[in-house]
This record gives C-alpha cells, structure tokens and sequence, in this order.
C-alpha cells in the first residue's frame, strides 16, 4: 500500500534550524514535493525534487533519497512566520499526489 | 491572474441534501483536481481532470461526482451529504502533471449535520 509517515509536530526557537523527515512507501516514484500550510489557509508550494541531493532555495532546503525512500525538508534562520503544517506529497503517477498528515512546526520567541 | 477561486467559502447542509462546490482557475492549467482535508490528516484526492471533457476517481471518489466542460471549471457534486463529509475541500490546478507545482484555492468549509 501507500505510506507517508512524518512526524507530528515540532517545536523550536526563533533563529534556530529545523529539519522535518518523511518516509515514503508508494507504488510508484515521480517526485517529492513540500507544501507549507497556515492554520486555515490552503497549501503552497515550497520544492520538488525528483533526483537523489538537496535542492537549496533560500532559508528552505529539501533533499532527496530514492533508495532509502526518504526526504527532509530544512527550515533555517526560523522566524515567526514559519509557524506552519508542512505537508510531504509523493507522485507516484499521473500527478496523483498522495500527502502525508503533515507537521505541524511551532516556532517559540 | 486571480489564480483558483473557490465558492462558497463555508457552507452548513443537512443530511441527505445535494450541493456543488464551485472552482475557476484562470492561468489555462490543464489539470485540475479536488481534495478533502479532515482535521489533523492531509489532503486526500477526490478526482481529478487532466482536461475538458476528461475526469478521473482518485482515492476516495464515493458520494462525489464531477465534471470538466471547460478548461476553467471544474465543480464538485455532492448528492447526498453525509456526516462523513463534513471536511475542508480544496480544489487545486497545475500546468502539466509530474513535476509541476499545484496551485490550490482558499478552500471550502463543509459541515454536515
């Protein structure tokens, strides 16, 4: 079956960094992304990798490991308005993303 | 460009009875798609459409139906509302499948009672 496991919820200091795991088991692999949500709010993109490494994008980073079925997402220099549910979606095919429940991430003064 | 609009914002239905979930998006993406959020879960796919005149069940498709007439629309039917679909929905649109990013709307609030 599919799988998406994340952890629940994160708590850190303002100005630290984060790192938020997902483990995936999907029947097929077209790419990973990550989703930041607030409270009420809809989904929006943050990165997508489809090849093994780490992709950089200003404080966030994702990496990528297909073998291992693995990905995390780096939340650097955090601030205030990080607090946020960050979502791990699998393609397995066909744009049919499956997400995970995802985390929720708190960012304390 | 509005991007995906979404109407109504919130809605209150008693059981048995039948709405649609209204969803335009403006930026001539071909895919579109319809996801319900249930509190503390991800989104789960409804259907989705890879174009007018084409729709598809995703994972949970029961007591939904669909249809794409244009590229723009894409509503979501209910036909006879149940508890179990008191949830958020979120109708989401993307250029292509695969690699691209999904654009998703505002969401409608769905309470069933």
């Amino acid at each position: 079956g599919q799988n998406i496991d994340q952890p629940t919820e994160m708590t850190a200091t303002e100005g630290a960094i984060v790192q938020i795991n997902c483990t995936y088991q999907t029947s097929g692999f077209n790419g990973l992304f990550w989703y930041q949500q607030h409270a009420g709010e809809a989904p929006t993109f943050l990165s997508y990798n489809v090849l093994d490494g780490l992709e950089e994008k200003g404080r966030f980073s994702s990496f990528l490991s297909r073998s291992k079925g693995y990905s995390y997402l780096l939340l650097k220099e955090l601030q205030m308005k990080d607090s946020a549910s960050y979502l791990c979606a699998v393609n397995p095919s066909w744009g049919k993303l499956q997400f995970g429940a995802g985390t929720q991430v708190v960012v304390t003064p | 460009n509005a991007g995906v609009t979404q109407t109504p914002k919130f809605r209150i239905l008693k059981i048995g009875q039948s709405m649609t979930l209204q969803c335009t998006q403006d930026m001539n993406h071909n895919y579109m798609y319809w996801y319900r959020q249930d509190p503390g879960m991800g989104l789960k796919l409804i259907y989705y459409s890879v174009g007018a005149g084409i729709t598809d069940k995703g994972e949970v498709p029961n007591g939904y139906n669909v249809s794409r007439s244009t590229t723009e629309d894409f509503p979501l039917r209910l036909e006879l509302a149940a508890p179990s679909q008191t949830s958020v929905y979120f109708c989401a649109s993307s250029y292509q499948e695969s690699s691209y990013e999904q654009y998703f709307g505002p969401g409608t609030r769905l309470t069933v009672t």
